[in-house]
């Protein structure tokens, strides 16, 4: 059973540019979380998606990201316009449900650069 | 709201030494709280997680954690760590009715020197 697999691991964009990041939860998971982990910082909440809907998007920059987890494929996270304050890793997490004793995996992220 | 505070954004230690990285907590309602290890370049494993019950949680990699609520505390031992054990490791607190949205602290860098 594979974990959950983000990609690409590394992606370098120039400033203006549009960054696509992908993850595709555990079999069988179909709620997934994304984390930005900025330099020398520890990991911030961004979004939390279900199949076809935004749950929770309190982390999210107003501006220029959008996240979306469609009924067949990975869900995406999506950064228009990127500028240098962009530049972070980025992890996804996916669950079965959302309750008690439900554990949450994460994938290896993806470290994004903007030059 | 939650919010995590690790003490020591950096632990050098020598191998075979215990260890132990503190972690302090503040909710306003129940919550689950985690251990993490962060590997360079790589993604986050869990080490150990409390959720209800005892108070002693083991872990792997022969860590382990106490939940101490009077003092909002989390800290994470080792009574003998290994060079291998060098790494990131992250404080985390997640609400009981959302296994996955959690609030990290800033991370403990640990190194084991031989």
């Amino acid at each position: 059973n594979a974990g959950v697999m983000q990609n690409p691991r590394h992606l370098v964009r120039r400033r203006g540019q549009e960054a696509r990041l992908r993850c595709s939860p555990m079999k069988g998971h179909s709620h997934v979380y994304w984390y930005r982990q900025l330099p020398e910082e520890g990991l911030k909440f961004m979004v939390y998606l279900q199949k076809e809907n935004i749950i929770d998007e309190s982390g999210m920059p107003k501006e220029r990201f959008s996240a979306e987890f469609p009924k067949e494929g990975p869900s995406i996270l999506r950064i228009q316009q990127v500028v240098r304050g962009d530049s972070a890793a980025y992890f996804c997490a996916s669950s079965i449900s959302r309750g008690l004793n439900t554990e949450a995996f994460f994938g290896q992220g993806t470290r994004l650069t903007v030059v | 709201a939650q919010s995590v505070t690790q003490l020591d954004s950096q632990v050098p230690v020598f191998e075979e030494a215990p260890v132990e990285l503190r972690c302090n907590y503040s909710s306003s309602v129940s919550v689950y709280l985690f251990w993490y290890v962060q590997y360079p370049n790589q993604g986050l494993q869990l080490l150990l997680k409390y959720l209800s019950g005892s108070t002693l949680v083991k872990g792997i990699n022969g860590f382990e954690a106490e939940f101490n609520k009077s003092q909002t505390s989390f800290h994470l031992r080792k009574p003998s760590v290994h060079i291998s054990d060098t790494a990131e490791y992250f404080c985390a607190v997640g609400l009981n009715t959302n296994a996955g949205k959690s609030t990290f602290g800033d991370g403990t860098t640990l190194t084991v020197k031989p």
